[in-house]
């Protein structure tokens, strides 16, 4: 069966341009979350959807930064006017319940602004 | 507040020395402790659950309640285990959401 697929896989962008990612979590999954994860670093967290509920954005470094999931399946994070410091993979990964359990990660989106 | 620390950054083994990764967290409840492991090049994955009490290519990890800990271990390190391992925790607060430590790098030399 299909797992979570995001697209673009890799992303080239000059400083200032507005950029978008989209992640298509595994059917029937109501929570879907959005990492960045640095070069060398960790997870970090972005944003939590579940379901129906507002969105947790509590991750979300600047108001640069936001994310929709459309009719509960497809998720797009945008990034407006990036900076350097944007550079990063972003994951994102999705799950099946509401106490989530097992997360299922997509392959990221490699973003890099020059 | 959930909280899941991995006080490690960097662990390095020789093959065939034991290891054990190290986390504790932070929950008042009854959490689902989770390993996850990143290979070099590759999606991030499940590597095994407290719930299921299973060994995973020979990694076991054993929730202790008592010392709020989820220590993975392995009596023998393979060059293959070189990865990040994150620990994770989910709960039925926060609407379920789960959280990740910071990660540890494991790098298991010939």
């Amino acid at each position: 069966g299909a797992g979570v697929s995001q697209s673009p896989s890799n992303k080239v962008t000059e400083k200032g341009k507005d950029v978008e990612l989209r992640c298509d979590p595994i059917s029937g999954h109501t929570a879907l979350y959005w990492y960045r994860q640095s070069l060398g670093q960790g997870l970090e967290f972005l944003i939590y959807f579940q379901g129906n509920s507002a969105p947790d954005k509590s991750g979300l470094p600047s108001d640069r930064f936001s994310a929709e999931r459309t009719g509960g399946s497809v998720s797009t994070l945008t990034i407006q006017r990036t900076q350097q410091e944007d550079s990063a993979v972003y994951l994102c990964a999705s799950a099946p319940g509401r106490r989530t359990g097992e997360l299922f990660f997509g392959e990221g989106s490699r973003l890099t602004v020059l | 507040a959930q909280r899941v620390t991995q006080p490690e950054k960097l662990l390095s083994v020789f093959k065939g020395a034991p290891v054990e990764l190290k986390c504790n967290y932070s929950y008042s409840g009854s959490p689902e402790l989770f390993w996850y492991v990143q290979y070099s090049r590759q999606r991030l994955q499940l590597l095994l659950r407290h719930i299921s009490r299973e060994s995973i290519k020979g990694f076991t990890a054993d929730l202790n309640k008592g010392e709020t800990s989820f220590h993975l271990k392995k009596p023998f390190a393979q060059e293959e285990d070189s990865a990040m391992y994150y620990c994770a925790l989910s709960g039925n607060t926060n609407a379920g959401k789960s959280t990740f430590g910071d990660g540890t790098t494991l790098t298991v030399k010939p």
